[in-house]
């Protein structure tokens, strides 16, 4: 069965640091999704990214980079420089493909704080 | 803005009533998703829709179920309300099962 854990319950990191959220996940599909998502203060579930396993090359988007590793089961995420509105829960998932797309599983979340 | 609609915003109920929450999907997209977020809970999933059918069940209770009408919107029913059922629920669609899901702004059910 398909698992996503989030080791890091709460991170809080001063401004203009950088901060890595750890994700790793468990399947036993070879064929499968990875996302992060954001969840800010105001409750909404803002999709970040969605990585397929077949592709392992890192990802920048800005401040944002992705770094995922089949050797390690581990998708993680790094913001540079963060910001005050980089606050929020941080959400990894993982959907496999082998059985006729199984919905997202959740990680339990990553608080980040961003102290200005 | 995710492009996603539910209705409504906020929910208060007793327990043993019924309600009923309403999600649009984005345009043109087939699969609706349903999931409930609690504390103790996290976020789980509870049934998906693919164009009016049933395609994948999670950990939906018997008090519960959906369904997607041909204009593609969907209805969660929660009935027979308990405490324990106080929660933020979501809904998402996507274009296909292994695209992206782009999720509503939730609604607050709180069951006094």
């Amino acid at each position: 069965a398909q698992k996503v854990t989030q080791a890091q319950t709460e991170i809080s990191v001063v401004e203009k640091e950088d901060v890595t959220l750890d994700c790793v996940y468990e399947t036993r599909d070879t064929t499968y999704y990875l996302f992060w998502y954001k969840q800010p203060p105001s409750g909404e579930l803002v999709f970040l990214i969605r990585r397929n396993s077949f592709d392992e090359q890192n990802e920048i988007s800005g401040r944002y980079s992705w770094n995922f590793q089949k050797s390690t089961s581990s998708f993680n995420f790094t913001i540079t420089a963060s910001q005050v509105v980089d606050s929020a829960v941080y959400f990894c998932a993982l959907s496999e493909l082998g059985a006729g797309n199984t919905p997202l599983v959740f990680g339990k979340g990553t608080r980040l704080s961003v102290i200005a | 803005d995710s492009g996603v609609t539910q209705t409504p915003k906020h929910l208060i109920t007793a327990t043993g009533q019924r309600v009923t929450l309403r999600c649009s999907p984005r345009s043109g997209d087939l699969s609706v998703y349903w999931y409930q977020q609690s504390l103790d809970q996290g976020l789980q999933f509870l049934i998906q829709y693919y164009n009016g059918e049933e395609r994948a069940k999670g950990n939906i209770l018997e008090r519960f179920s959906a369904q997607q009408f041909p204009d593609l919107h969907s209805e969660l029913n929660l009935s027979s309300l308990e405490l324990g059922d106080s929660a933020l629920y979501f809904c998402a669609s996507s274009v296909g099962s292994e695209r992206e899901q782009y999720f509503g702004p939730g609604t607050r059910l709180t069951v006094t």
